[in-house]
């Protein structure tokens, strides 16, 4: 069973402060790499993907992919109320598998401490 | 605007009644997909379509059925519903390429009693 994996939280941070997710996934030859956020009730909306080693940054989220540990992260930089979510880490492709099937994790819960 | 609108937003049916779950999207992306949602257990996909006539079963595809007879109409059918199928259900659609800009429909929260 191929699976994804995320600290289960919740993860409580002050504002202004950086929030660090993490997500381990189990299926070496993954390809695509997603981070979602989810509000309260809500659907999840697309922050971030990422395909290659390294790091992007979009405005206060920067995403982190180490194929090589099978592990991906989301840093959240200057940490707002509003950031108030969970965050689901998702992959898809991968070996033996078709490579749009996507594999979510189940999710971190933030909450940004005014 | 674009969108992807899922019908209808709270269903409450009894077993064995079947039932279907509409989802269409305006982007004309090829890519729709179809997840339950279920605390402690994440986001699961249940079944998932490239385009056209093209379907795949994702993690947990038992008890349900899906159809991509058009390119922007993505319906789940549940032919005899039971209760552990009570769940949040999401509908999201792509461009495909590596399923970039996922967008996820409103939700249909369904109970089978």
């Amino acid at each position: 069973q191929k699976e994804v994996e995320q600290n289960s939280g919740p993860l409580s941070v002050p504002e202004g402060a950086i929030a660090s997710l993490n997500c381990t996934y189990s299926d070496r030859g993954s390809q695509s790499f997603f981070w979602y956020r989810q509000y309260s009730g809500k659907s999840p909306e697309l922050i971030m993907f990422i395909y290659s080693n390294g790091d992007k940054e979009d405005g206060r989220f920067t995403a982190q992919l180490n194929k090589a540990s099978q592990y991906v992260s989301l840093l959240i930089r200057d940490s707002q109320p509003s950031d108030s979510a969970t965050y689901l880490c998702a992959v898809a492709g991968g070996l033996g598998t078709s490579y749009d099937k996507v594999i979510f994790g189940p999710g971190t819960s933030l909450s940004v401490i005014p | 605007e674009a969108q992807v609108t899922q019908n209808p937003r709270y269903l409450i049916t009894v077993t064995g009644k079947k039932l279907t779950v509409t989802c269409s999207q305006n982007m004309n992306h090829e890519y729709m997909s179809w997840y339950r949602q279920d605390p402690g257990l994440g986001l699961r996909q249940i079944y998932y379509s490239m385009n056209v006539e093209v379907t795949d079963k994702g993690d947990v595809p038992e008890g349900y059925k899906v159809s991509r007879k058009e390119k922007r109409n993505f319906p789940l059918i549940l032919e005899s519903p039971s209760p552990n199928q009570t769940s949040l259900y999401f509908c999201a659609s792509s461009l495909g390429e590596m399923n970039t800009e996922a967008f996820f429909g409103q939700g249909t929260r369904l109970t089978v009693v």
